[in-house]
């Protein structure tokens, strides 16, 4: 059954600094792997997503990630956090024959100035 | 920009219950989705809807839970008899196109709260 594990529950980070978020997948074929950000309020926004092709894909607001199959991982990162990158990360997995997204545990990141 | 829109953002409801959630879709999307999340658990996939019927569900989404598009704008959450476990955030999710290639955009969320 497919799964998907975000190891850190919350990560705190001073504005700046690069970001990195953890994201491992369980799936037997080549996953859909998506990046979703929340902010207090909002709905869930896409970051990115990978289907194939180049395994470093890049998202809105600066976020890249990249997949890495050897190590079932899918790593967001960010090379400089901004104050309003304050939120919560999801990383999702689906397929491809299913409509439906199974979703990380989340992350909680905090920024201090 | 097009955004998906849910209320009540909050709903307190008793035991027994009957509740409804409500979400307006992104206007020109044909696949509808909810999911929810009890909170520090996972989100969790619910059930998918187009053309007017269940595409797929979950195995949380049992009798107690029924979906329907009443009109060209709403798409709705019917929980029957509300139980503790339901407490949830609902989220509403609409895609253009179906298949996890397409963009699903989320709503806000419903909190929802049985007492």
């Amino acid at each position: 059954a497919q799964s998907v594990t975000q190891p850190d529950i919350h990560i705190t980070v001073s504005e700046g600094a690069s970001l990195e978020l953890r994201c491992n997948y369980s799936y037997g074929a080549t996953p859909y792997l998506f990046w979703y950000v929340q902010s207090p309020g909002q709905g869930l926004q896409l970051l990115l997503k990978y289907f194939s092709g180049d395994t470093l894909v890049q998202g809105i607001k600066g976020f890249e990630a990249e997949f890495k199959r050897s190590q079932s991982s899918f790593n967001l990162r960010k090379p400089s956090v901004h104050w309003s990158d304050a939120a919560e990360y999801f990383c999702a997995v689906g397929s491809y024959n299913t409509d439906k997204l199974i979703f990380g545990t989340g992350t909680r990141l905090q920024v201090f100035p | 920009e097009p955004e998906v829109t849910q209320t009540p953002s909050h709903q307190v409801t008793q035991m027994g219950q009957e509740v409804i959630l409500r979400c307006v879709p992104i206007s020109n999307h044909l696949y509808f989705y909810w999911y929810r999340q009890i909170l520090g658990q996972k989100v969790e996939f619910l059930v998918s809807f187009y053309n007017n019927e269940i595409s797929e569900k979950s195995e949380i989404f049992d009798d107690q839970f029924s979906v329907e598009r009443p009109d060209g704008s709403n798409f709705t959450l019917k929980i029957r008899s509300t139980k503790l476990e339901d407490s949830a955030m609902y989220f509403c999710a609409s895609s253009a196109q179906g298949g996890t290639g397409s963009e699903q955009y989320f709503g806000p969320g419903t909190r929802l709260t049985v007492t």
